[in-house]
């Protein structure tokens, strides 16, 4: 069964505004990331969030992590048609060592 | 680019049918996995591999297997195949076993 469960399952939003997705999961956690995927090929790392940090930011990317109630959320600022895509949160389950879990993914659809 | 390369890009086998995948990854990068993602879903964990040694699996069955060379060249083998197992095969390498870096996939059809 999946750890993750990522809401909503599909987004759709227009150019310049922002996307917010979630992730809840069930079990203590090394980390936590997000990844992207196009079009059902490679997924693309886009951040890492440690299970001691609260905040990441990369570029139009924010995320945040509560480990109290075991959320995350993956903020996209000023949405861009070329963010469309499918966006899946991963946990590093603790204790076992690299092995990603993932959600069933959010499906996000920008329109110019 | 991640540097982590899969061949081949697509792949039809024939039920009962025996198939190897190929992964190649950054030199360095000490720990491969391997996940299976069927359409619509999220990718699923089949197995990792950390200098060469199995380190974790899945729910699959034995059927699903794996090697890792000394030269970050990785393999995942799938014997009498079934029509379940038609997925996007991936492929990721990590140096740490932390951030992990994908390949583009091999896309496993069983017809």
């Amino acid at each position: 069964s999946q750890q993750g469960e990522e809401d909503p399952q599909a987004l759709s939003i227009q150019e310049g505004e922002n996307a917010t997705m979630n992730c809840s999961y069930k079990t203590s956690i090394n980390n936590l990331q997000w990844y992207r995927q196009n079009s059902g090929r490679g997924l693309v790392h886009l951040i890492l969030i440690r299970s001691n940090e609260r905040e990441k930011h990369s570029g139009r990317l924010r995320v945040t992590l509560d480990t109290s109630k075991k959320s995350s959320s993956l903020l996209i600022t000023a949405s861009r048609a070329a963010d469309t895509a499918s966006y899946f949160c991963a946990t590093d389950i603790y204790n076992q060592g690299g092995k990603l879990i993932f959600g069933q993914g959010t499906e996000l659809s920008v329109k110019p | 680019e991640t540097g982590v390369t899969q061949s081949p890009t697509h792949l039809i086998k024939t039920r009962g049918q025996q198939v190897t995948l190929r992964c190649s990854s950054q030199s360095g990068h000490n720990t491969v996995s391997w996940y299976q993602q069927a359409l619509g879903q999220g990718p699923q964990f089949i197995f990792q591999y950390y200098r060469e040694e199995e380190n974790g699996r899945g729910n699959f069955p034995p059927r699903f297997s794996g090697l890792q060379f000394p030269n970050y060249s990785s393999e995942l083998n799938v014997n009498a195949l079934e029509l379940d197992d038609s997925a996007l095969y991936l492929c990721a390498s990590s140096p740490d076993r932390t951030e992990a870096f994908f390949g583009q996939g091999t896309r496993l059809t069983v017809v």
